[in-house]
């Protein structure tokens, strides 16, 4: 079985415009995590997804969206970039609500650059 | 919300030698505590997690981790380090109450020849 992938793996962007980041999780999985991993610290949730509900959202602004489609990937949007969403961002997949068995399987992430 | 403290920011081991890696939580109840490493430009890799029962835990590669709840503690250990261990270990923690995980800082190993 394919593990977490997502897409692109690199991306270069400039301050104030919009990224979408993409992620399909293990097959029969119905979670999805996304997580910022600034370089020289350990990954910060953004956002968690079930059953394509928001199931809980960290501490980050309003210009971080996400959604859910029916097959269970997943999409990151970033909006008004700032130098300071340079990051790898990551998302990771479980089978059931993070809150219920807490086993998530990460992707490679993508690395976005903001310049 | 929970927290996660890994005290040491970087450690050197010898090849051969054993190793532990330190990881101090925060929460008011038992946490879903896990283990995580990272080779450069990876992403992350579950090598142990805890639950619930035995507090000895047993991982992948060799590794194990013992859940201290008495010292909000959940140390990594090996006993013997070889030159592919080398990476960045995150140990992380979860809620049953919530739907997110708290990592800590990391540790970067170094494994001299």
């Amino acid at each position: 079985d394919a593990g977490v992938t997502q897409s692109p793996t690199h991306l270069i962007k400039t301050r104030g415009q919009h990224v979408t980041l993409r992620c399909s999780p293990i097959s029969g999985h119905k979670s999805v995590s996304w997580y910022q991993q600034v370089l020289g610290q350990g990954p910060q949730f953004i956002f968690q997804y079930y059953e394509k509900e928001e199931r809980g959202r960290g501490n980050f602004p309003d210009r971080f969206s996400a959604r859910q489609f029916p097959n269970y990937s997943s999409e990151l949007n970033v909006n008004a970039l700032l130098l300071g969403d340079s990051a790898l961002y990551l998302c990771a997949s479980s089978s059931g609500p993070v809150g219920l068995n807490g086993e998530q399987y990460f992707g490679p992430g993508t690395r976005l650059t903001v310049t | 919300a929970q927290s996660v403290t890994q005290p040491d920011i970087h450690i050197t081991v010898s090849e051969g030698a054993s190793l532990e890696l330190r990881c101090n939580y925060s929460y008011g109840a038992t946490p879903y505590l896990f283990w995580y490493v990272q080779s450069p430009g990876q992403g992350l890799q579950l090598l142990l997690k805890y639950f619930s029962g035995d507090t000895l835990v047993q991982g992948i590669k060799g590794f194990e981790a013992e859940f201290k709840r008495s010292q909000s503690s959940f140390n990594l250990r090996k006993p013997s380090v070889h030159w592919s261990d080398a990476a960045e270990y995150f140990c992380a923690v979860g809620a049953r109450a919530n739907n997110d995980m708290r990592f800590g800082a990391g540790t970067r190993l170094t494994v001299k020849p």
